[in-house]
């Protein structure tokens, strides 16, 4: 048990919908990581916050957005679905304050199937 | 976009046998990092090697680093069937964003 809890496990809806994920980081950890996991792009990273400021953004889609809230826990909204958001959402979060990123604690994953 | 490219991209090899995986990267970095993930689940940190260090050990794992070729490898000595799983290299690098950027991963299999 990596100490990162993600909702839902699963969840499926349709075209044109909207969703949010839900991530908790370990105890303690400030940065929170978003990545998404398909297999024809791999892993990908989409954002990361610290301390409830957003701190560097990857290939996230502007229907796409997500926050970090003062108890630390983050959210991914993800509006306007599409057949490809289908995919595995990571949340994971470090303790890591300086200039380098050091071990990730991933969460179980969100799967999210768009039909 | 990928920092880090793994090869192989899928590995079978006999129980006891050791499995060798590659990881090459483009841009210079602080850390280079290692991560198993079973299939459809989170993963898990294996072992993180700083750019100034050019071999590390963690139990049955060995890392290497060479930072003039931009490659790494991981070895796994006298492999268990518990090892099938996919493993991903991930790049924090020098430039840019605060972040990891991972490889497309290796899957392994061990035959029992």
């Amino acid at each position: 048990d990596s100490g990162v809890t993600q909702t839902p496990k699963h969840l499926i809806t349709a075209t044109g919908q909207r969703v949010t994920l839900r991530c908790s980081p370990r105890s303690g950890d400030l940065s929170v990581y978003w990545y998404q996991q398909s297999l024809d792009q791999g892993l990908q990273f989409l954002i990361q916050y610290y301390n409830g400021e957003e701190r560097a953004k990857g290939n996230i889609l502007e229907r796409f957005s997500a926050q970090q809230f003062p108890d630390l826990h983050s959210e991914l909204n993800l509006s306007s679905l599409e057949l490809g958001d289908s995919a595995l959402y990571f949340c994971a979060s470090s303790p890591t304050t300086g200039l380098y990123t050091g071990e990730l604690f991933f969460g179980e994953g969100s799967r999210l199937t768009v039909l | 976009s990928q920092q880090g490219e793994e090869d192989p991209q899928a590995l079978s090899i006999q129980e006891g046998e050791n499995a060798t995986m590659n990881c090459s990267y483009k841009t210079s970095i602080n850390n280079l990092q290692w991560y198993r993930q079973n299939s459809g689940r989170g993963l898990v940190h294996l072992i993180l090697i700083r750019s100034n260090e050019r071999e590390k050990h963690s139990g049955r794992l060995r890392v290497t680093l060479d930072t003039s070729k931009k490659s790494s490898s991981l070895l796994i000595t006298a492999s268990r069937a518990a090892d099938t799983a996919s493993y991903f290299c991930a790049t924090d690098r020098i430039q840019g964003a605060q972040k990891l950027v991972f490889g497309q991963g290796t899957r392994l299999t061990i035959n029992p």
